[in-house]
């Protein structure tokens, strides 16, 4: 079975551009969940998506935001993009729920620049 | 306010020692806590996960424990080998929020 995937696996942007992030998940996973991660805060929840509907979300602003497909597929979005969003976007998919209570499998990640 | 505590130091041991990687937390009341493992440049890999009412849980050569009063997780690995080497991550949710929250990991280094 093919694992999570994300495209693309490098960007490099510059202040005040937005950006879109695709994760495809493991097949017949319907929980999608994206993370970013930096050095200096670590693994931060963003949002998770669960049959098209955003199910949970976390403290980001809303320049942050996501959609999910009816295929399950994906993608997130960030708008005005400043210096501090440069980091690592983990997409991570599980069978149903969302979060420690069901194993998440967790895509390459993309790794966004901001100049 | 809340956190989540690994070491942040990294934990260098020989080849075949147990290493032991700590996940303290305060303020949370966690039912789950799961252990990834994280090489550079990839996503992290889902280990184990071990629930409040659970002391301990083994899969091959890791043992996780669960102290809901100490707060307190402790992951070892047993027979370490340096393609242990990884920075590992505990994430525990806050009484069933599903909104789970990661420390910033410990970086094991295993010595030939």
């Amino acid at each position: 079975k093919a694992g999570v995937t994300q495209t693309p696996r490098y960007l490099i942007k510059t202040r005040g551009q937005q950006v879109t992030l695709s994760c495809s998940p493991i097949s017949g996973h319907r929980s999608v969940s994206w993370y970013q991660q930096t050095p200096g805060q670590g693994l931060q929840f963003l949002f998770e998506y669960f049959s098209e509907t955003q199910r949970n979300k976390g403290n980001f602003p809303g320049r942050f935001s996501g959609r999910q497909f009816s295929n399950s597929r994906s993608e997130m979005n960030v708008s005005t993009l400043e210096l501090g969003d440069s980091a690592l976007y983990l997409c991570a998919s599980s069978l149903d729920s969302s979060g420690v209570t069901d194993t998440q499998y967790f895509g390459p990640g993309t790794r966004l620049t901001v100049l | 306010s809340q956190k989540i505590e690994q070491n942040s130091e990294a934990l260098n041991i020989q080849e075949g020692k147990t290493a032991t990687l700590t996940c303290n937390y305060t303020n949370y009341s966690p039912a789950y806590l799961q252990w990834y493992r994280q090489d550079p440049g990839r996503g992290p890999v889902f280990l184990l996960l071990i629930r409040e009412n659970e002391k301990e849980k083994r899969k091959e050569r890791l043992k996780v424990t669960f102290d809901t009063t100490l707060k307190q997780s402790l992951f070892h690995i047993t027979a370490s080998q340096p393609a242990d080497s990884a920075t590992y991550l505990c994430a525990l949710d806050n009484g069933g929020s599903y909104i789970p929250t990661f420390g910033r990991g410990t970086s094991l280094i295993v010595h030939p």
